[in-house]
């Protein structure tokens, strides 16, 4: 089962910042918080990790709350393009898989 | 790099057949990787982990004969839908990690249709 939250949609204006918060209140100590996205009929695209600290990278970057039970993704200047299903996952330790969740319909309006 | 190619993209198939969908790992090797599905408005249900040498490792309720994976090789992990019917139209996915640092990659998908 899916150890995350989210809520099942969110919009946001073009260019400005899109957050997407996410639960995972029964995380572990040696689990990663990972983000991908879907646009429809598509592979979901890798977009960030983290374990403890907030990430950056050239797509988003990963907040998370220093007892780890919650992460906020922000994409700094959303664009129609950032349409998609978001979804966050954490990683059982001890295991490869992930397990999505249900995700966050994130629409990005004119 | 770390690219996921999914082979093929769509494919329709009569009731009764079977059919094949290919991953490969084009710019790094995977020991192992694992096969998802979709229905339409819902989210990627993880169906099995394939492993490289060695026997898939299904989730619960995944239906090992009939959902056939071969891991070959380092780069190559196969999917077989046997004797589908139109229950088994639905879109799969594959993925692979090239390794412990890095994120998961996904292929673009496989629209199976069974009419």
């Amino acid at each position: 089962d899916a150890k995350t939250t989210q809520p099942t949609s969110m919009d946001c204006a073009e260019g400005r910042a899109a957050n997407l918060p996410c639960n995972h209140s029964t995380i572990s100590g040696n689990e990663y918080v990972y983000w991908y996205r879907q646009i429809h009929s598509q592979g979901p695209q890798y977009i960030i990790h983290g374990l403890k600290n907030n990430e950056t990278n050239e797509m988003a970057s990963l907040i998370i709350t220093e007892d780890r039970k919650s992460s906020t993704l922000i994409l700094p200047h959303a664009t129609l393009r950032d349409t998609a299903v978001y979804y966050c996952i954490v990683r059982v330790a001890g295991s490869e898989k992930l397990v999505f969740g249900k995700g966050t319909k994130l629409t990005v309006n004119p | 790099g770390a690219v996921v190619s999914q082979h093929p993209s769509w494919v329709i198939c009569k009731s009764g057949t079977s059919v094949k969908i290919e991953c490969r790992s084009l710019d790094f090797q995977a020991t192992t990787m694992f096969w998802y599905r979709q229905f339409p408005k819902q989210s990627l249900m993880l169906m099995a982990t394939s492993n490289e040498g060695s026997k898939a490792t299904y989730e619960q309720g995944v239906e090992k004969d009939k959902f056939l994976i071969n891991h070959a090789s380092l780069t190559l992990s196969t999917l077989t839908v046997t004797s589908a019917h139109p229950e088994d139209s639905s879109f799969y996915i594959c993925s692979a990690r090239r390794g412990q640092d890095y994120g998961y990659t996904f292929g673009s998908g496989t629209r199976l249709t069974v009419v």
